[in-house]
This record gives structure tokens, C-alpha cells and sequence, in this order.
């Protein structure tokens, strides 16, 4: 089935720096979805993106959706100690009625003051 | 606008126990998922609703995992018997409409099997 792969698996950076982390996948994506998860909660919502190529911004962060469909970027620009979590990208694959939203395996962040 | 609701938030049980997690998605949203976490890996989906119907349930480990969603709002998920590997966080989400991409999670339920 539709894999997602998120590079790196984690990161420990310095407060100030700007992250950059990927998804990418075997198979096209009509959306992709940016979530991050702080510890002992439930992922939310970051950013969504449904065309190739398109370029959106939350803030300090910026997410683009790959020109193939097969992969996306998350970049965050001036990281702060709360930016501290896991970052997921997901995608829909389609079922007989709908939709299922596919997972990656996260990108976890770490932020030294 | 108040948001996904799950209860309990932690869960501790022996295996061979059962074990049930309930649900209260946002207000008028009509597709409800359940998603287990294992520690260290991304939410994986067990079951996707749409009212009360089950659209997708082919992660759903039948033989011990069930689930339902009466009146297409409320929902819980059901183990039994538990084992130690379904320690994981449960996660509910749901979302505006079928092809409505944009899910919104709840807290989680973190089950402990010992």
C-alpha cells in the first residue's frame, strides 16, 4: 500500500535555526497534510496544501507540495523551544467510500534554548 | 467550537481484560476515525465512519478490536480480550464530510496492557 517516508527521523537544533524536513512516497498525492503532535496530545493541524506546486505559509511556517505529487516539505523558519514535537505528514488514500488519511513515521524536533 | 472529545485520557489493564474508549467528535461532522499510535510510530488507521456507517474497516483486528458509532455521532471502541501489544495511545478524529481531508484529532487514550 501508499507509504509515507519522513526524512529526517528527528533533529536537535539550536533555537534560532530554520528546520527543514520531507515526506515522500511511492505513489501520487492529491493532498498533503503537514500535523504536528506535542507530547501526550493529538496531532493538529498545521497546514494543507492541494495543488502541485503550491507554496503555503502559517506564520513561521512554510510548506510546499512537491511538482511530481510524490513528496512534500515542511520548513520553519526562527525555531523557538515550542516548536518542540513530532511533525507529521499525511495523505488521503482513497477507499471504496471516501477517503483514509495515510501517516508517516514523524519527524521528531527538538529545540535547545 | 469545542473540539474532538475522548475519555478516559490513561487506561491501565491486565491482558485478557476488556477495555472500551469513547468518542465525541466536532458538532456536525459527519466521518469519524480511529486511529492506535504505537510509541515512536505515526497514527495508523483501525476504523473510519461516515454517520453511522462503517466505511473502511480493514485494519480493524476483528477478532478482538469492535467499534461503533450509534446515531452517527458519539462513538466507542471496544477491546477485548487485550494483549500486551495493543499498549498504544487511541486516537479519534473526525472530520466535515467524506472527502473532507481535513481530520481533527482529540487527545488520545493511552492504554497501558500489562
Amino acid at each position: 500500500g501508499q507509504q509515507l517516508n519522513q526524512s529526517p527521523q528527528s533533529m536537535f537544533i539550536q533555537e534560532g535555526e530554520d528546520v527543514s524536513m520531507n515526506c515522500t512516497s511511492s505513489s501520487i498525492f492529491n493532498t498533503w497534510l503537514w500535523y504536528k503532535q506535542d507530547p501526550g496530545e493529538g496531532p493538529v493541524l498545521l497546514i494543507a496544501l492541494y495543488k502541485a506546486g503550491e507554496l503555503t505559509s502559517n506564520g513561521r511556517l512554510t510548506a510546499q507540495f512537491g511538482i511530481t505529487r510524490k513528496d512534500s516539505f515542511l520548513n520553519i523558519s526562527a525555531s523557538i523551544p515550542s516548536d518542540v514535537g513530532i511533525y507529521f505528514c499525511a495523505g488521503p488514500r482513497f477507499n471504496n467510500a471516501g477517503n483514509m488519511l495515510t501517516f508517516g513515521g514523524g519527524t521528531r524536533l527538538m529545540v535547545k534554548p | 467550537e469545542a473540539g474532538v472529545a475522548q475519555s478516559p485520557r490513561y487506561k491501565i489493564i491486565e491482558k485478557r481484560q476488556s477495555v472500551a474508549f469513547w468518542c465525541n467528535p466536532i458538532s456536525g461532522h459527519a466521518t469519524l476515525y480511529w486511529y492506535q499510535q504505537i510509541l515512536g510510530q505515526g497514527p495508523k488507521l483501525l476504523i473510519q465512519f461516515q454517520n453511522n456507517g462503517v466505511v473502511d474497516d480493514s485494519q480493524l483486528p476483528k477478532d478482538r478490536f469492535s467499534a461503533e458509532r450509534l446515531k452517527g455521532v458519539d462513538s466507542t471502541l471496544k477491546i477485548q480480550p487485550a494483549k500486551l501489544e495493543d499498549s498504544a495511545v487511541y486516537l479519534c478524529a473526525s472530520s466535515l464530510a467524506v472527502r473532507g481531508i481535513e481530520a481533527f484529532f482529540g487527545q488520545g487514550t493511552r492504554l497501558t496492557v500489562v
